[in-house]
């Protein structure tokens, strides 16, 4: 089993929807989560980091952590055409920083 | 100025060839990262630095040698790669923080193309 899962995609939802973009993971020594967004023939730039269970909120984004289901989330909301984008979820624990293979999300005008 | 600079952006090299990857951090972070990104496949770790110390070598195989000068730069040495080496290598870096986590800040990457 993959220490992290994320389904690539792609996702494509209409110009102001709300998406929701996940992730589960295996090992519980995970402690840090960390969502990225990246742009084509870009790096990647962090978008939101948390550490505890619940929700953190910025602007139109909100992540999310369960740590007894093992499972993150990122919450969109009023989405642009702009965040048309690579979103990848990662996770550290000990001094590694693991990530998923990313979801291709397309937000259609 | 950007947080994290690679040069170059794009580079062709032969199976022969020995070129060198930069990084550069002016964030004023203790850890600087290499990873290897292919399509369809997650980030992968090949190396982590640590106040100039190497901490972390995730398998991988002698032809990449990386190179930490400083806590700012951070090189990655390539001789006689193979094709399937061809992908976009991306340098990191982060200030280790026990009660912060280790979030990374990543540079644009250089697509790397062997023939």
């Amino acid at each position: 089993q993959k220490e992290v899962e994320q389904d690539p995609g792609p996702l494509s939802v209409p110009e102001g929807a709300i998406v929701s973009l996940n992730c589960t993971y295996s090992n519980s020594a995970f402690q840090y989560f960390m969502w990225y967004r990246q742009y084509s023939r870009k790096g990647p730039e962090l978008l939101m980091y948390t550490y505890s269970s619940g929700n953190k909120e910025d602007g139109r984004f909100t992540a999310q952590v369960d740590k007894s289901s093992k499972y993150i989330s990122l919450f969109i909301r009023d989405s642009q055409p702009s965040d048309s984008a690579t979103y990848l979820c990662a996770m550290s624990r000990d001094d590694k920083i693991i990530f998923g293979k990313g979801t291709r999300l397309h937000i259609l005008p | 100025e950007t947080g994290v600079t690679q040069t170059p952006r794009h580079l062709v090299m032969g199976m022969t060839n020995k070129k060198s990857l930069k990084c550069e951090q002016h964030l004023g972070h203790n850890a600087m990262y290499w990873y290897k990104q292919s399509a369809k496949k997650p980030l992968e770790l090949m190396f982590v630095y640590n106040f100039k110390e190497q901490t972390e070598n995730n398998s991988v195989p002698s032809r990449f040698s990386p190179e930490c000068p400083n806590s700012s730069h951070l090189f990655l040495h390539l001789h006689t790669l193979q094709p399937e080496d061809s992908a976009l290598y991306l340098c990191a870096s982060s200030q280790r923080d026990r009660a912060r986590g280790t979030e990374a800040f990543f540079g644009q990457g250089t697509r790397l193309t062997v023939v």
